[in-house]
């Protein structure tokens, strides 16, 4: 299957900084990524999707100024939270669809201080 | 009503067993389904996808569609402990950008 990757991993981040989330597909190239938040032991909400080279499109209640994702390559998005506060700590999926499969990347955990 | 239904249990089995997994949904226009493992603190990983009615096995997997009943069901054979997981069962229109997440199903293989 297709390969998606994520960095960091997982990040450690004082409240009122920025955050940046990559996304990258490893052996293909997508046009549409997709990014999701997960809270424990819930199932993934998806937070918005991400087309290369043009604005991503987000979900209802999914702040646009906060979240701000950036597709400028047909292998890279990236997530980066603005001005994190402690309730933006949660775990970051994004993922990317091949015909109509999507695989996911292995996640970031964050964490606001 | 949710467009996926699905138990989010826990589900808890010996190992061994068969496990089968549900999950139903209300739009009959779906016409992809997939399902996915996620370990914790992990992301989900596609183990089985089907297009239409009917079965697909994957060694000791096996993911059965059942379109008029709105249905789809994943079985486990031989279930293994490094089976414990969430399971999520999730589907797409043709031509969808979006998939529909069940809420995921825990489940555990007691040695």
């Amino acid at each position: 299957g297709a390969v998606v990757s994520q960095h960091p991993s997982w990040v450690i981040c004082k409240s009122g900084t920025s955050v940046k989330i990559e996304c990258r597909s490893l052996d293909f190239q997508a046009t549409t990524m997709f990014w999701y938040r997960q809270f424990p032991k819930q199932s993934l909400m998806l937070m918005a999707t991400s087309n290369e080279g043009s604005k991503a499109t987000y979900e209802q209640g999914v702040e646009k100024d906060k979240f701000l994702i950036n597709h400028a390559s047909l292998t890279l998005s990236t997530l980066t939270v603005t001005s994190a506060h402690p309730e933006d700590s949660s775990f970051y999926i994004c993922s990317a669809r091949v015909d109509f499969r999507e695989f996911f990347g292995p996640g970031t955990r964050l964490t606001v201080l | 009503q949710k467009e996926v239904e699905q138990d989010p249990g826990p589900l808890s089995v010996p190992e061994g067993a068969i496990v089968s997994l549900n999950c139903t949904y209300s739009n009959s226009a779906f016409q992809y389904f997939m399902w996915y493992r996620q370990y914790s603190r992990k992301g989900p990983e596609l183990l089985m996808y089907t297009y239409s009615s009917g079965n697909k096995e994957d060694g000791r997997f096996t993911a059965q569609v059942d379109k008029s009943s709105k249905y789809i069901s994943l079985f486990i054979r031989d279930s293994q402990p490094s089976d414990s997981a969430t399971y999520l069962c999730a589907m797409s229109l043709q031509g969808a950008q979006k998939l529909v997440f069940g809420q995921g199903t825990r489940l555990t293989i007691n040695p």
